[in-house]
C-alpha cells in the first residue's frame, strides 16, 4: 500500500499570495496524482488529474507538478473564495489513498 | 448531466450492518467504475473500495471482512453493506465516478452514525 504524506496540516496566508501544498508518497507513483479542494459542507471536487492536468472549468492560478515521489500543489494569486481542505490522491496502485489534507485559510 | 446520490439510514446500532445506495445519471456502470470514499467528522478521506465497470471489485484491506460491494445495472445503482459496524464507522459516505482514475464526479454524500 502506498502511503501519501502531505504536508503542512494547515494554512493561513493572505489574499494574493502564493500557495505550496506538498505530497510524498512511499511508492514511486510515475505522475498518477490527484488533487480536490473541499470546502466545508461539501464534497471534494477535483482540480487537478495524473500528469498534471488541470480539469475543465478550473481556473489556471492552480497548478501542480512533480513525478515519482514528490508532487506539489500550487495556488497563484490565491482568492478568498480559495479557502477550503486541499487533498492529494494517488491512483498508481489499489488501495488509492488519500494525503491527510491541508486547511486553507485565508487572513 | 452526470449525477450520483447517496442514500441509505442515518442511524446505525452498534454491530449491525450498514446498508447504502448508489443511484447514478447520466453514465452507464458498465462504463465507469464507482467507488465508495468515506469521512469521519472532521478527518480526512478514507477510501473503501470500486465497483469496476468489468463488474470485479476491490476493497481497502482495512475493512475487506466487512465489505461488500455490488451493484445492479439496469437500475444505475452500486450497493455497499458493511457489518459489524461501530462508533469509528460514523462518517459521511460518499460514492464517486472514476474518471481516467481520477474522482471526477461526487454524490452529496450521506451522514451515517453509529450509535444506540
Amino acid at each position: 500500500e502506498t502511503t501519501v504524506t502531505q504536508s503542512p496540516a494547515s494554512l493561513s496566508m493572505a489574499v494574493g499570495e502564493k500557495v505550496s501544498i506538498s505530497c510524498k508518497t512511499s511508492t514511486d507513483i510515475d505522475d498518477d496524482m490527484n488533487w480536490y479542494q473541499q470546502k466545508s459542507g461539501e464534497a471534494p471536487k477535483l482540480l487537478i488529474s495524473e500528469g498534471n492536468t488541470l480539469r475543465p472549468g478550473v481556473p489556471s492560478r492552480f497548478s501542480s507538478s512533480g513525478y515519482g515521489t514528490d508532487f506539489v500543489f500550487t495556488i497563484n494569486n490565491v482568492l478568498l473564495g480559495d479557502e477550503g481542505i486541499y487533498y492529494c490522491q494517488q491512483s498508481d496502485n489499489v488501495p488509492w489513498t488519500f494525503g491527510g489534507g491541508t486547511k486553507l485559510e485565508l487572513k | 448531466e452526470v449525477q450520483l446520490k447517496e442514500s441509505g439510514p442515518g442511524l446505525v446500532q452498534p454491530s449491525q450492518t450498514l446498508s447504502l445506495t448508489c443511484t447514478v445519471s447520466g453514465f452507464s456502470l458498465t462504463d465507469y467504475s464507482v467507488h465508495w470514499v468515506r469521512q469521519p467528522p472532521g478527518k480526512g478521506l478514507e477510501w473503501m473500495g470500486v465497483m469496476w465497470s468489468g463488474g470485479s471489485t476491490a476493497y481497502n484491506s482495512a475493512l475487506k471482512s466487512r465489505l461488500s460491494i455490488s451493484r445492479d445495472t439496469s437500475k444505475s445503482q452500486v450497493f455497499l453493506k458493511m457489518n459489524s459496524l461501530q462508533t469509528e464507522d460514523t462518517a459521511i459516505y460518499y460514492c464517486t465516478r472514476d474518471g481516467e482514475r481520477a474522482f471526477d464526479y461526487w454524490g452529496q454524500g450521506v451522514m451515517v452514525t453509529v450509535s444506540s
